[in-house]
């Protein structure tokens, strides 16, 4: 059975850092892409970043380009996210995926995690 | 970026009603997806590939279309699809959902 957990989330203040992980299991995790999608309150769904599945490659759109970095270890299979010069629309619970390879849809989300950015 | 625009927005339909989400892009793409979200939940694919149906995914549900109209059609409605449905793509960067389309039972 595929299992994605999400862990780091919280409270953290206007400008700081916080790095997110996502423990995975139940499949082969360096043969897929990866990627972290979130949810602000009450709000639609956003794509926030991708890896390859050697971690070569990246990709993010501009609203969190040059802030966020996804990064993979697949000896451990593990994902994560490093969220910098956090906004407060960065507010958002955020879910790890497995991504189809090539990359295309989400075949699995994680439960999410919730990231307050706030004074 | 390619924009998706969802109709409607909000819905409501009997047991046993069928029912479809359209999904309409502000350019061509060439393959669209489909997620649903119950309530408190996390996203599900349904529809990979405009029109092929996840594993597990019950085949009242299915999908259609080409290069900007696409929708989601539920044969008869049930209970259980009370959700909010949401169409994804990634023709081009950025990948990029649509707003989403709530569906509520009557």
């Amino acid at each position: 059975e595929v299992q994605l957990v999400e862990s780091g989330g919280g409270l953290v203040q206007p400008g700081r850092s916080l790095k997110l992980s996502c423990a995975a299991s139940g499949f082969t995790f360096s043969n897929y892409y990866m990627a972290w999608v979130r949810q602000a309150p009450k709000k639609g769904l956003e794509w926030v970043a991708t890896i390859s599945t050697s971690g070569s490659r990246t990709y993010y759109p501009d609203s969190v380009k040059g802030r966020f970095t996804i990064s993979r270890d697949n000896a451990k299979s593990s994902l994560y996210l490093q969220m910098n010069s956090l906004k407060s629309e960065d507010t958002a619970t955020y879910y790890c995926a497995r991504q189809s390879s090539p990359p295309g849809w989400f075949a699995y989300w994680g439960q999410g995690t919730l990231v307050t950015v706030s004074s | 970026e390619i924009v998706l625009t969802q109709s409607p927005t909000t819905t409501a339909a009997s047991p046993g009603e069928k029912v479809t989400i359209t999904c309409l892009a502000s350019s061509s793409v060439s393959n669209m997806y489909w997620y649903q979200q119950k309530s408190g939940a996390s996203p599900k694919l349904l529809i990979y590939s405009t029109s092929s149906l996840a594993s597990g995914v019950p085949d009242r549900f299915s999908g259609s279309g080409s290069g900007t109209s696409y929708s989601l059609t539920i044969n008869t409605m049930e209970a259980e699809d009370a959700a909010t449905y949401y169409c994804q793509q990634w023709s081009s960067n950025p990948l990029t959902f649509g707003s989403g389309t709530k569906l509520e039972i009557k």
